[in-house]
């Protein structure tokens, strides 16, 4: 099982919209509609952005959204803000032949 | 409010056995259809799931730690606990507990600093 790809850093300015992308296979993203995404700021827990693929949590602005399309779910963040800048994971469910879920490698989101 | 609160010795022995347990508040463990969760995060590093618990005992783990790692809950306590045994500077890392709703995380503990060093 290995971990979800995602690039290392992306980066935009103020105002503009970046997306994020996460790759999996046919055995995770692919399979199910349940890719999660989370905001960690440097020295702080992670924080649930959205949820099975494009849901949003109460309280999160709808400045993020999410969508899938094949092995791959995205991330896309618009109207780019300071506050944005932090890393971003990804998380599928991978179904329950070994361990059911498993976690993007990171995305280190600059605001310029 | 859900909270979650991990303790335990922020350093550990190499070939020792890390512990660690994660308290919760504002909500019984045993309500609801959650599972409890252990992640870590080495310094620098990306997310890792460590194992997962619901409250009936069952447990999954990670096929990479599977033959070091025990998750156990005390719902008496409101509590669930992670033991790694063996442990090696690699297992230096962040630790958190978490909630699993469904399939994603809604709620974090902080994070505890846990340090493999003699």
């Amino acid at each position: 099982q290995s971990a979800l790809t995602q690039p290392a850093s992306v980066s935009g300015s103020p105002g503009q919209s970046i997306t994020i992308s996460c790759t999996g296979t046919s055995s995770d993203v692919g399979s199910y509609n349940l890719v999660s995404w989370y905001q960690q700021h440097p020295g702080k827990a992670p924080k649930l952005m959205i949820y099975e693929v494009s849901k949003r949590p109460s309280g999160v602005s709808n400045r993020f959204s999410g969508s899938k399309s094949g092995n791959t779910a995205s991330l896309t963040i618009s109207g780019l803000q300071a506050e944005d800048e932090a890393d971003y994971y990804c998380c599928s469910y991978a179904g329950s032949s070994t361990f059911p879920y498993v976690f993007g490698t990171g995305t280190k989101v600059t605001v310029l | 409010q859900v909270q979650l609160q991990e303790s335990g010795p922020g350093l550990v022995k190499p070939s020792q056995t890390l512990s660690l347990t994660c308290t919760v508040s504002g909500g019984s463990i045993s309500s609801g259809s959650y599972y409890w969760s252990w992640i870590r995060q080495p310094a620098g590093k990306g997310l890792e799931w460590i194992g997962r618990i619901y409250t009936s005992g069952s447990t999954n783990y990670n096929p990479s730690l599977k033959s070091r790692v025990t998750i156990s809950v005390d719902t008496s306590k409101n509590q669930f606990s992670l033991k790694l045994s063996s442990v090696t500077a690699a297992d230096t890392a962040v630790y958190y507990c978490a909630r699993v709703d469904d399939y994603s995380i809604d709620y974090w503990g902080q994070g505890t600093l846990v340090t493999v060093s003699s």
